[in-house]
């Protein structure tokens, strides 16, 4: 079974400032690893797949790398609606797995 | 457009069962496999397991074998998740998750609260 990590829990950033967000997976998933954000009270939303390709309707700023076992995800300006929990997730093996999540708040 | 929208809030005692539907509107019900995860109160997302919903066939985590249950309907194109002998750490949002073009969770329904306590 694969156990995906992230780093760090929590990430304080200004608005306008960029976040970079780690994800590690405890073996290799190619690049069978997805990034979705998730606000309070509401679903999870999928922001990368293929561990760099953005789905439909997600901003330019938000873009993804790596493959095997680490990975990142990269906010480049932050905007207000982009402060959240941010989670990774592999869809290489079964059973699927979610890292613990990272939360992205204002500093 | 794709549609997953969920049952309501329950609220179980211990040991009892519930009982989650999710009914899927927008594309072919029999195409796509769903997939069920839940969300522990200030905790991370946990995947339960998947069904076919063309066969029914089904595949839980190790985890929650033995008290789950995922089945369908086809004629209303409703998924099932059923989780029995409830105890507190079962209290969760539950979601059913449908993949989009790639294996990963294009569309989620709204989740459904489930609270266990006596």
């Amino acid at each position: 079974e694969i156990v995906m990590t992230q780093s760090p829990a929590t990430l304080s950033v200004s608005p306008g400032e960029r976040a970079t967000l780690s994800c590690r997976a405890s073996q290799s998933v190619s690049s069978n690893l997805a990034w979705y954000q998730q606000k309070p009270g509401q679903a999870p939303r999928l922001l990368i797949y293929g561990a760099s390709t953005r789905a439909t309707g997600i901003p330019a700023r938000f873009s993804g790398s790596g493959s095997g076992t680490e990975f990142t995800l990269t906010i480049s300006s932050l905007q207000s609606e982009d402060f959240a929990v941010y989670y990774c997730q592999q869809y290489n093996n079964w059973p699927r797995a979610f890292g613990p999540g990272t939360k992205v708040d204002i500093k | 457009q794709v549609q997953l929208v969920q049952s309501g809030a329950e609220v179980k005692k211990p040991g009892a069962s519930v009982k989650v539907s999710c009914k899927a509107s927008g594309y072919t019900f029999t195409s796509y496999y769903m997939h069920w995860v839940r969300q522990a109160p200030g905790q991370g997302l946990e995947w339960m397991g998947i069904i076919n919903p063309s066969g029914g066939s089904t595949s839980y985590a190790q985890k929650f074998q033995g008290r789950v249950t995922m089945t369908r309907d086809t004629s209303t194109s409703t998924v099932y998740m059923e989780l029995s002998s409830l105890r507190s750490e079962d209290t969760a949002v539950y979601y059913c998750a449908r993949v989009g073009s790639t294996s990963c969770y294009a569309y989620w329904g709204q989740g459904t609260l489930v609270t266990v306590s006596s």
